[in-house]
């Protein structure tokens, strides 16, 4: 299975701030990466495919670059709704796996 | 527009069956692949397997092969998850999601359920 490892599990920020956040896989998976959101009690949103393409209806304060084994999600200027978990997602092969998540909260 | 309608919650005994089910609508059912994902209690997502609707075609992440099916009902534009006998550790939420693409066995989930309970429990 190709692992996928986030960072950091956890970050604080404030309502404006820049935020990144990686993903590391184990293997080389191309572009074939993604990354959702997640509030609490809700199901996941799509939020960036194929590593750098927005998702129909994500605020465009979302992006998402890499290749190969690494990628970078980033929020270009933190908003109040955008409190949630985010997850990295790989598709380059079966099992499809997620990283761990990254946990954004306000401080 | 198109919506995954899922089962409600359900509570059942260790050893017990189960079958959940995702309607799907708003579009051709069988256009798109549908995967299940499982999330346990304050815990991420786990891919559990996904499957065609035009063929009954699946995949199986190799964690699940064996402890779950997957199935189909044309009929009816719903897809199933089913375990024979259940685990108390199967207590997890469990989404049913569209693929993005049509046809791709693996791709993005742009549709989400919004999700069915299990809880298993003496």
């Amino acid at each position: 299975d190709i692992q996928m490892t986030q960072s950091p599990s956890s970050l604080s920020a404030s309502v404006g701030d820049r935020v990144t956040i990686t993903c590391q896989a184990s293997q080389d998976i191309s572009t074939y990466l993604n990354w959702y959101q997640q509030k609490v009690g809700k199901a996941p949103k799509l939020l960036i495919y194929g590593t750098s393409n927005l998702e129909a209806g994500a605020p465009s304060r979302f992006s998402g670059s890499g290749s190969g084994t690494d990628f970078t999600f980033t929020i270009s200027s933190l908003q109040p709704e955008d409190v949630a978990t985010y997850y990295c997602q790989q598709y380059d092969d079966v099992p499809i796996t997620f990283g761990q998540g990254t946990r954004l909260d306000f401080k | 527009e198109v919506h995954l309608v899922q089962s409600g919650a359900e509570l059942k005994k260790p050893g017990e069956s189960l079958k959940i089910s995702c309607d799907v609508s708003g579009d051709i059912f069988t256009s798109h692949w549908i995967a299940w994902v499982r999330q346990k209690p304050g815990k991420g997502l786990e891919w559990m397997g996904a499957i065609d609707p035009s063929d009954s075609d699946t995949k199986y992440s190799p964690s699940f092969r064996g402890q779950v099916s997957l199935s189909v009902d044309t009929a009816v534009s719903a897809v199933y998850l089913q375990w024979v006998s259940l685990k108390a550790s199967d207590t997890a939420i469990y989404f049913c999601a569209r693929h993005r693409s049509s046809r791709l066995p693996v791709d993005a989930f742009n549709i989400w359920g919004l999700g069915t309970m299990v809880s298993v429990s003496s």
